[in-house]
Order: structure tokens, then C-alpha cells, then sequence
């Protein structure tokens, strides 16, 4: 049973603009999120993370956003670089959990 | 400084061989992560070390799965009578401590099983 969900397995946007990731998730009991950044033959990196008492999360051009009534986040990237083009994962645990749990990821393209 | 290193970064093995994984930490990383993931798949969660004690093994698949940290650093995945399913790529993650802590993942190591 899947508890993190990236409904959507690819986006491109141009360079310049925003790209918006989704992530949904069912556990109740999640209480902080993370992104990841994933090249290929590489590990994931982490990117930005948000805890449950919070509802932004800001880092440069990345921002996280938490809606827990809609036990939903997304991630965004402002302004897109050709850089940015990887795989991106969400992930989630709950408060003095050992477990992460991951989403299935989202291949981003940023357009030249 | 270095990063967490995995080796090999390719094993291949015949069905029903036994496989060993290693993961080396980042030095001082007290909390030690292994992954699972399966094409078109995110990271799942294996096993958790803190320190030399497996604190969270719930996520090994079955009993032919086994991982070890004797010291507090280096680990071994140990895979048994290996199975055409156990085939993907294993991430191996370190941390300053659990939750709250960034992970930092290694590169993995594909395996493949034929």
C-alpha cells in the first residue's frame, strides 16, 4: 500500500518558469516531509524538508509547501534551470519513526 | 569530504547464490539507512542501524535478508538463496541521528539476478 503518492511520473517546463511538483500521502501520522533530487546512477540528494508545524518551507529557488488538511505538499522550483532536470522523490515519516517512506518519483525536463 | 560509498556498484548472480552488499557510512554518522528500490520505484525502507544495533528491521522482505553494522560503521547487506525478484538497485543512507536528520544516500548498488 503505497502512503506517499506522486500521481504525476514526468513534467517539463521551459527554462525560466515554474515547476510545480505534487506529492499526496494517506498517513495521518506524518508529521515531516521530505524532497530528494535524484540523478542517474546516483544516489538521491536531499533537497528541502518541512516539519507537520509548519506549512512553508523556503531555500533559494525551492520552496515546500504543506497542506495537511489535504495531506498534500508540492515543491517548488522558481525560476526552472536545465540543471534541475532529475528525478524528484518526496518522502515522509512520523514523529520518532525510523521508517521513510517514499513516493514514486517525478522525472523532471527543464527546456532550454 | 567523502560521501557514502557502496561496493560493488554492479554484482550479477545466478538464483539461489548468496550476495554480500557493503555500505560505508559517512564518518561519525551514528544512524545507518538501507533502501530497496525497484524500477519505476521510490527508495523502501529496509533496515535502520543506530549505531551497531538494527533499531528498525521491519521492512527486510523475509528471513533471507540479513544486515549487519559489528562497529558502528560499515554495514553488510547479506542477501541469501538469491531470488529473480531481489533484482534493484540498494541504497545505503547515513545520518547524524533519526528523524529530523538529513539522509545523505550513496550511489547504490544494482543487483541482478539471473
Amino acid at each position: 500500500d503505497q502512503q506517499v503518492k506522486q500521481n504525476s511520473p514526468s513534467l517539463s517546463v521551459q527554462e525560466g518558469r515554474i515547476s510545480i511538483l505534487n506529492c499526496d500521502y494517506t498517513n495521518s501520522m506524518f508529521d515531516y516531509f521530505l524532497w530528494y533530487k535524484k540523478y542517474p546512477a546516483e544516489g538521491p540528494t536531499f533537497l528541502i524538508s518541512i516539519s507537520s508545524i509548519k506549512d512553508k518551507n523556503e531555500d533559494g529557488r525551492f520552496t515546500v509547501f504543506l497542506n495537511k488538511s489535504a495531506k498534500h505538499l508540492s515543491l517548488h522550483i522558481v525560476p526552472s534551470q536545465p540543471g534541475d532536470s532529475a528525478v524528484y522523490f518526496c518522502a515522509a515519516s512520523s514523529l520518532g519513526g525510523n521508517q521513510f517512506y517514499f513516493g514514486t518519483g517525478t522525472s523532471l525536463t527543464v527546456i532550454p | 569530504g567523502a560521501g557514502v560509498s557502496q561496493t560493488p556498484s554492479n554484482k550479477v548472480t545466478e538464483k539461489g547464490k548468496y550476495v554480500e552488499l557493503r555500505c560505508d557510512p559517512i564518518s561519525g554518522h551514528t544512524a545507518l539507512y538501507w533502501y530497496r528500490q525497484s524500477l519505476g520505484q521510490g527508495p523502501e525502507f529496509l533496515i535502520y542501524f543506530q549505531g551497531t544495533g538494527a533499531a528498525d528491521d521491519s521492512g527486510l522482505p523475509n528471513d533471507r535478508f540479513f544486515a549487519v553494522r559489528p562497529e558502528g560503521s560499515v554495514s553488510t547487506l547479506k542477501i541469501q538463496r538469491t531470488e529473480r525478484g531481489d533484482s534493484a538497485v540498494y541504497l545505503c543512507a547515513s545520518s547524524l541521528g533519526g528523524q529530523g536528520y538529513e539522509q545523505y544516500f550513496g550511489p547504490g548498488t544494482r543487483l541482478t539476478v539471473t
